[in-house]
């Protein structure tokens, strides 16, 4: 009964490849968001999904794009993976924009 | 954008001390939040503080709106309390913002 899981946990990849991280929260939450959390650990918002429709889309390369099949679910496919890729991201989301609860994390290495 | 400064950027303590961590801002905003990140990794909301005062158990945040400040006081802490502390703040209209967080270590 995990609110906001994501899976996988750990992805270890090589440099060029294409992944996908999962993300699906059982709160019945509208809004939906990807965070990338950097070396030292600092936190930056990707994108932000509310009702399936996009509605923040920070300046990130072209390469990652989400995607939201419905209201429960926010995805995040990174195209031709690069060294740089390599963190943590973090998926939340919130019930009305302000009070926001975390996954646990994917720790993507890329080599 | 909006700036957020925390302070201190680390802070070690004995188990048992208090300590208040702070979050200063610089504009009005309409959301500000306290995370905690434990040493395995794990984000969790403390607190949803845009102003005034709440407590929960050992903690409690002040949000000081129109000094655009806001402080985290931990209280009789134990080393279950070691990790990264954030602050997160959002104006209308725009993003949530994290500060650079502060590390706490907690020695038994």
């Amino acid at each position: 009964d995990t609110a906001v899981s994501q899976t996988p946990k750990y992805l270890v990849t090589q440099m060029g490849n294409d992944k996908s991280i999962k993300c699906e929260q059982n709160l019945g939450h509208d809004t939906m968001y990807w965070y990338k959390q950097d070396s030292k650990k600092f936190l930056k918002i990707m994108f932000s999904y509310n009702n399936k429709e996009l509605i923040i889309n920070e300046t990130v390369p072209n390469r990652f794009s989400p995607k939201s099949p419905d209201k429960a679910h926010l995805n995040l496919h990174i195209n031709s993976l690069e060294l740089g890729d390599s963190a943590v991201y973090f998926c939340a989301s919130s019930p009305n924009g302000e009070t926001q609860y975390f996954g646990p994390g994917t720790r993507l290495l890329v080599l | 954008g909006i700036q957020v400064e925390q302070s201190p950027p680390d802070l070690i303590l004995q188990e048992g001390a208090n300590s208040t961590l702070r979050c200063n801002f610089s504009d009005s905003v309409n959301n500000l939040q306290w995370f905690h990140q434990n040493p395995w990794g794990q984000l969790i909301n403390l607190f949803y503080i845009p102003s005034g005062t709440k407590q929960n158990g050992r903690l409690s945040a002040t949000t000081v709106a129109t000094e655009r400040y806001s402080l985290l006081y931990i209280s009789s802490s134990q080393t279950t309390d070691s990790g990264v502390y954030f602050c997160a703040v959002q104006t209308s209209g725009s993003r949530l913002t994290f500060g650079e967080g502060t590390q706490l270590t907690v020695n038994p």
